[in-house]
């Protein structure tokens, strides 16, 4: 069984598009992440929940709006697509906020064009 | 401000070396450090962390190493093998309140690859 699943792995669209990147873990955990990974390799956090909680909202543009139906789930809809949101991106849960172990999926790797 | 950096990006080894992986940072309110690998095609994984307070902690096959004096951390792993081959990143996470709660902060990530 997969512990952090996120769908689509691949998604390709055009610029100014609405898409929608899907996760859920089946780990029990409290916390949930979204991270972007640039072309670079670099990885920085965008989202944290916490009990379906906003808890971290770092520098994002308003078209990312995270939603958390409950604690297993944590999606990701991005508005008006452009081509500098073309990133892996991945989810990542923990069981609590202070833990350091973060659980990855496999990530979504999305193309702007 | 806040930053985690690796002094190396890519490191080459030949199978049943020792890997040595090093990483700077400058925000001594840090709490943990962390070392993560992610392999190609797939997500970090956790490796292991230490505490701000400790200088060494050791698991299966590797040893982090903690220098606040020169804010240095390092990652070795003992006989690399093929499997080892990856992205190594750092991170730091610091427990106390604020909008850093919580928040992993990774480095830029080192490419190890590990010849046979």
């Amino acid at each position: 069984d997969t512990a952090v699943s996120q769908t689509p792995k691949y998604l390709v669209t055009q610029m100014g598009n609405d898409k929608s990147i899907k996760c859920e873990q089946n780990l029990g955990h409290d916390t949930m992440y979204w991270y972007k990974q640039d072309s670079k390799k670099f990885l920085k956090i965008m989202f944290s929940y916490n009990n379906k909680e906003l808890i971290i909202n770092e520098t994002v543009p308003n078209r990312f709006s995270p939603k958390s139906p409950d604690k297993a789930h944590l999606n990701l809809h991005i508005n008006s697509l452009e081509l500098g949101d073309s990133a892996v991106y991945f989810c990542a849960s923990s069981q609590g906020v202070a833990d350091t172990e973060a659980f990855f999926g496999q990530g979504t790797r999305l193309t702007v064009v | 401000g806040e930053s985690v950096g690796l002094h190396l990006p890519t490191l080459s080894v030949q199978e049943g070396d020792n890997s040595i992986i090093n990483c700077a940072y400058s925000n001594s309110a840090s709490d943990y450090f962390i070392w993560y690998k992610q392999e190609s095609g797939k997500g970090p994984q956790f490796i292991i962390d230490i505490r701000s307070n400790m200088d060494k902690r050791q698991g299966q096959r590797v040893t982090v190493l903690l220098n606040k004096t020169v804010k240095h951390l390092s990652l070795q792993i003992a006989a690399t093998q093929p499997g080892d081959s990856a992205v190594y990143f750092c991170a730091e996470n610091i427990l106390k309140g604020g909008t850093s709660y919580g928040k992993l902060t990774f480095g830029q990530g080192t490419i190890l690859t590990v010849h046979p």
